[in-house]
């Protein structure tokens, strides 16, 4: 079945440096959703992306959509501690009308002050 | 305020009995999806509900059953509580494209 996997699973930065999680799917994906979800807590609504090659900024988080529609990318510019908790990528199956998503494992960052 | 409102927030329960937990989606949302986070995992998808059918399914056993009222609220309930049961139950409404889900803070299972 379709697969969505999440590079690295963790990732350790001092604050004021650059963070980066890379998305990537077994198959081409309509769309691609990214969440956060703080220790401890529900996984939040960051975005969504739709067309081939799109890019979209929110402050210092600037996320990517692949040109193949399979890979996804989330870059983070001079971290801080708020930055903290797990990010994960989400899409729907091919073909999937319903709003099922399916997750990667998600990326875990820290921040050290 | 997450706006999907799930209880309880914490539930212990023993091997072999059964579960039901509660969601009740934000106000003018009428789809409702269950979603089981395993710890240091990614949410995997149960079910999903709309206007009172489950419309699809999850890679999950019979043993995961749900419900949805005239108002949009939800009942997940589980049946011959496993172990590996153990996770956070988040529900999720969605208000149409492009906005995401918004989920709810979760009920934490403990299977003992």
């Amino acid at each position: 079945g379709q697969q969505v996997m999440q590079i690295p699973q963790y990732q350790h930065v001092q604050e004021g440096e650059d963070f980066t999680t890379y998305c990537n799917s077994s198959t081409t994906l309509s769309n691609i959703q990214w969440y956060k979800q703080r220790p401890g807590g529900h996984p939040v609504f960051l975005i969504q992306l739709v067309k081939s090659g799109e890019v979209k900024k929110q402050k210092r988080l600037t996320f990517q959509f692949g040109e193949a529609k399979k890979n996804s990318s989330l870059h983070i510019t001079a971290t801080q501690t708020t930055d903290v908790g797990t990010y994960f990528c989400a899409g729907p199956p091919r073909a999937s009308n319903t709003g099922k998503l399916i997750f990667g494992q998600g990326t875990t960052l820290q921040v050290k002050p | 305020d997450a706006g999907v409102t799930q209880s309880p927030t914490h539930l212990i329960k023993t091997r072999g009995q059964q579960v039901t937990l509660r969601c009740s989606p934000k106000s003018g949302h009428d789809t409702v999806s269950w979603y089981q986070q395993a710890l240091g995992q990614g949410p995997q998808f149960i079910f999903q509900y709309y206007e009172e059918e489950e419309r699809q399914r999850g890679n999950f056993p019979d043993r995961f059953s749900g419900h949805q009222f005239p108002n949009y609220s939800s009942e997940l309930n589980v049946n011959a509580l496993l172990l590996g049961d153990s996770a956070l139950y988040l529900c999720a409404s969605d208000p149409g494209q492009g906005l995401g889900y918004t989920f709810g803070s979760g009920t934490r299972l403990t299977v003992v």
